[in-house]
């Protein structure tokens, strides 16, 4: 069975501030897709990142960078320069190969991260 | 502005009420789906539909009834709704690209309120 883990629950930063969102995953497949997803109080999720289980690259994107290490099972998110913006729930999510219909995502539980001015 | 719309934003509705929920999206993806979430939960699924067809239904109660009327469509009949059904209700949309996890893309959700 697949599993995701966010331990941090909730966090709290000053503006300009880095910060580190952790996400842990569980699968016994050897073909599997992880994502971030950003909920801003609005309720909306955004979308962020897809990585699949063969690429090990890290990515940059603006602020914003994550590290996937297959050898930990983690793909954490790092926010550099935080700004009240990024107030949000960040859920991790894992999802394995499809075989017909899209299959299913297994979220996380989320990270609530408030950003201070 | 999302691309995958949901209306209405918020109901309120009775136990006995009779109320739908309604998803669009004009991306030419092939795979729809909803989601219940309870405030800081993360999302659960109810079901899928890829091409028109519903291909996943997470043991939801009947008194949710799915349909998709066309690709660009999904809709949820709610009837005899409980209180602890109260909850925002997400669509989202994937294109159906089968053997590559694609992205979903989410509504803003409605937020359900049940008396």
């Amino acid at each position: 069975a697949q599993k995701v883990t966010q331990a941090q629950t909730e966090i709290s930063v000053v503006e300009k501030e880095d910060v580190t969102l952790d996400c842990v995953y569980e699968t016994r497949d050897t073909t599997y897709y992880l994502f971030w997803y950003k909920q801003p109080p609005s309720g909306e999720l955004v979308f962020l990142i897809r990585r699949n289980s063969f690429d090990e690259q890290n990515e940059i994107s603006g602020r914003y960078s994550w590290n996937f290490q297959k050898s930990t099972s983690s793909f954490n998110f790092t926010i550099t320069a935080s700004q009240v913006v990024d107030s949000a729930v960040y859920f991790c999510a894992l999802s394995e190969a499809p075989t017909g219909a899209n299959s299913k995502l297994t979220f996380g539980k989320g990270i609530t991260l408030s950003v201070r001015p | 502005d999302t691309e995958v719309t949901q209306t209405p934003k918020h109901l309120v509705m009775g136990m006995t009420n009779k109320k739908s929920l309604k998803c669009e999206q004009h991306m030419g993806h092939r795979a729809m789906y909803w989601y219940k979430q309870k405030a800081k939960k993360p999302p659960e699924l109810m079901f899928v539909y890829s091409y028109e067809k519903l291909s996943i239904n997470e043991s939801v109660p009947s008194r949710f009834s799915p349909e998709c009327p066309n690709s660009s469509l999904l809709n949820l009949h709610l009837h005899a709704l409980q209180p602890e059904d109260s909850a925002l209700y997400l669509c989202a949309s994937s294109p159906q690209t089968g053997g590559t996890n694609q992205p979903q893309h989410f509504g803003d959700g409605t937020r359900l309120s049940i008396l």
